[in-house]
């Protein structure tokens, strides 16, 4: 069983939707989790962060982390067609860490 | 801004060749790494070097070597490139205090 899971997708939604993105984890020792947006053919970019259980909302995105059923999720309100990209979540086991455990990434595509 | 350089965008080695792929940031970080992205199985952890001449196995560490003369540089090298190194490489540095990682733009290498 993998670290972590997330689904590859593709997501595809309609422009103004609500898009939930998730990834389930097996390690109980992750405290920090991010979300990171990839287009392609350029590098990861650190879009969430959060610690340990709880939400945090920056815009239209919306990161929840629920420690006890291990899973996470990032939520997309009006979701736009600039939003089409990978998603990844990365894990970490203690601050400072330096070893962060990704997940494959979801596909989103938000079509006009 | 933190900025991560890759010295290719794109490259292409024939099976055999000795290839370099060099990472530069503009930061005093001392942690840096290497990623290959594949479909499918995500990013996964080649080297990582948390200061100058020091260097770490990853989680596929075969087939390749790392260099850290200088803590600005970290140079991935697959001593006799295969087709099955055909893929994206992603070097990332990781700012301290924090758990964010930051990455380069890639280099998608194809090796014939």
């Amino acid at each position: 069983q993998k670290e972590v899971e997330q689904d590859p997708g593709p997501l595809s939604v309609p422009e103004g939707a609500i898009v939930s993105l998730n990834c389930t984890y097996s390690n109980s020792a992750f405290q920090y989790f991010m979300w990171y947006r990839q287009y392609s053919r350029k590098g990861p970019e650190l879009l969430m962060y959060t610690y340990s259980s709880g939400n945090k909302e920056d815009g239209r995105f919306t990161a929840q982390v629920d420690k006890s059923s291990k899973y996470i999720s990032l939520f997309i309100r009006d979701s736009q067609p600039s939003d089409s990209a990978t998603y990844l979540c990365a894990m970490g086991r203690s601050y400072n860490t330096d070893k962060l455990i990704f997940g494959t990434g979801t596909r989103l595509q938000v079509f006009p | 801004d933190v900025k991560v350089t890759q010295s290719s965008r794109y490259l292409v080695k024939r099976t055999g060749e000795k290839v370099f792929l060099e990472c530069v940031q503009d930061m005093d970080h001392e942690n840096m790494f290497w990623y290959r992205q594949d479909p499918g199985l995500g990013l996964r952890l080649i080297y990582f070097s948390y200061d100058v001449k020091m260097k770490e196995k990853g989680d596929i560490p075969e087939g390749y070597s790392v260099s850290r003369e200088k803590k600005e540089r970290f140079s991935l090298i697959l001593e006799s490139a295969s087709t099955n190194q055909t893929s994206m490489y992603l070097c990332a540095i990781h700012e301290a205090g924090a758990n964010e990682q930051f990455f380069g733009p890639g280099t998608r290498l194809t090796v014939l």
